[in-house]
């Protein structure tokens, strides 16, 4: 069974630096892309971009490219995005997905809360 | 960039009513590369139809997928009480992107 297993909530002050993880399973993990997909409170499915754990090749929505780095670690099966310097407004839910036929195994999502 | 809207934004309907949901490009999808998720509260999205009109493991045959170039659709045909949810298209063949979504609530 494929499986993406996220990291737990976090709650970060602004300026702060963070990375949360997604960890899969019961697939190749270097053969499939990782997308990352961005939900505000009570809002919609924002891309955020993709990941190619195999050779950590990355492609980012424009309007994400600067704000956010992708990052896998192949040997532990597990793909990471990562901020430097947190905003309010990157408060969200997080979510990774692996890249098919569309996206058809996703984890439980990542609940990050920046304030202050 | 490919911009998907969708319509409407809001369906009432009540159980055992049919479901009629609306997916338009902004320019011609490539390969009919589009997908259909559904999302309940505080639940991951979940894929129901992919490649337009291809049903995902396990997802009920009251859900069908239909259109090519710049129109897609999403029916169900018969709602279940499980089924109220919002609904998202999303198109992978020239990058990504997701349209705004469609609530569909019971009326």
């Amino acid at each position: 069974e494929v499986q993406l297993v996220q990291s737990g909530a976090e709650v970060k002050k602004p300026g702060e630096s963070l990375k949360i993880s997604c960890k899969g399973s019961g697939y190749s993990f270097t053969s499939s892309w990782i997308g990352w997909v961005r939900q505000m409170p009570g809002k919609g499915l924002e891309w955020m971009g993709i990941i190619y754990p195999g050779d950590s090749d990355t492609r980012y929505s424009p309007s994400f490219q600067g704000q956010v780095t992708f990052s896998a670690d192949k040997s532990i099966s597990t793909a990471y995005l990562q901020w430097s310097s947190l905003k309010a407004s990157d408060t969200a839910t997080y979510y990774c997905a692996r890249v098919g036929s569309g996206l058809g195994s996703w984890g439980q999502g990542t609940l990050v809360t920046v304030s202050s | 960039e490919i911009v998907l809207t969708q319509s409407p934004g809001t369906l009432s309907l009540s159980p055992g009513e049919r479901a009629t949901l609306s997916c338009r490009a902004s320019q011609s999808v490539s390969s009919n590369y589009l997908a259909w998720y559904q999302q309940k509260p505080g639940q991951a999205p979940r894929l129901l139809i992919y490649g337009a009109s291809s049903r995902a493991t396990g997802i009920p045959d009251r859900f069908s997928g239909s259109g090519s170039g710049t129109d897609f659709t999403l029916t169900i045909s018969r709602l279940e009480p499980e089924d109220f949810a919002v609904y998202y298209c999303q198109q992978y063949g020239s990058s990504f992107a997701f349209g705004p979504g469609t609530k569909v609530d019971i009326k």
